[in-house]
């Protein structure tokens, strides 16, 4: 079925680890971003692309990093995992945000301890 | 900086029973205020885009609407399957979110 797929669904990091969130639209939707959801924060960009080899960063991108070497993947760094980190993590694309808003993947539960 | 605010944070509501959602939003260039639907364990889904002033949407049970400081969503006779967390969302140079609206209606 077409949409966005992430991996994994859940996943627990010890502090200082790292890891990549995977992400993987099969739609060719230019637009690919990095949300992270806490409660009562409601959804914070992180990173967002507007094309293969275009990325910028959101409102927390602090502790994270992009790539976007195809249209269809965006993974996502931690680069050293900090408890702050411990969120759910959306991946979202669009063909065009203003028509038709994100596809948003089922998540990744990140915890980190 | 664009800011998202939707109140009220919880709803209950008896089957049957109208009510609204309100986003309130302050953004420099308005290209599109969004309404999604999350279910838990899951993703946002899309619903309604409103681009201007007076515009109005609808789908089934629910009705959004958009002034130049504010939306509504309109739910009209709920039923137990419309309990979820509408988020709303303003588009400018990227897509801001509000922290969402949990809405359970009790048969």
């Amino acid at each position: 079925n077409a949409g966005v797929t992430q991996t994994p669904k859940f996943q627990v990091l010890k502090t200082g680890q790292s890891m990549t969130l995977q992400c993987a639209q099969d739609m060719n939707h230019e637009y690919m971003s990095w949300y992270r959801q806490d409660p009562g924060m409601g959804l914070r960009l992180i990173h967002y692309s507007v094309g293969a080899g275009i990325t910028d960063q959101g409102e927390v991108p602090n502790g994270y990093n992009v790539s976007r070497s195809t249209t269809e993947d965006f993974p996502l760094r931690l680069l050293s995992a900090a408890p702050s980190q411990t969120s759910v993590y959306f991946c979202a694309s669009s063909y065009s945000l203003e028509g038709y808003g994100y596809t948003f993947g089922s998540g990744t539960r990140l915890t980190v301890v | 900086e664009d800011q998202v605010t939707q109140s009220p944070e919880a709803l209950r509501l008896q089957e049957g029973e109208s009510s609204s959602l309100n986003c309130s939003y302050t953004v420099s260039g308005l290209r599109g205020l969004f309404w999604y639907r999350q279910d838990p364990g899951k993703g946002p889904e899309f619903l309604f885009t409103l681009y201007s002033a007076g515009e109005e949407k609808e789908k089934e049970r629910l009705k959004a609407t958009l002034t130049k400081k504010e939306s509504f969503l309109h739910i009209t006779a709920p039923k137990p399957e419309d309990s979820a967390t509408y988020l709303c969302a303003v588009l400018n140079n990227d897509m801001r979110f509000g922290a969402g609206t949990r809405l359970t209606v009790k048969p």
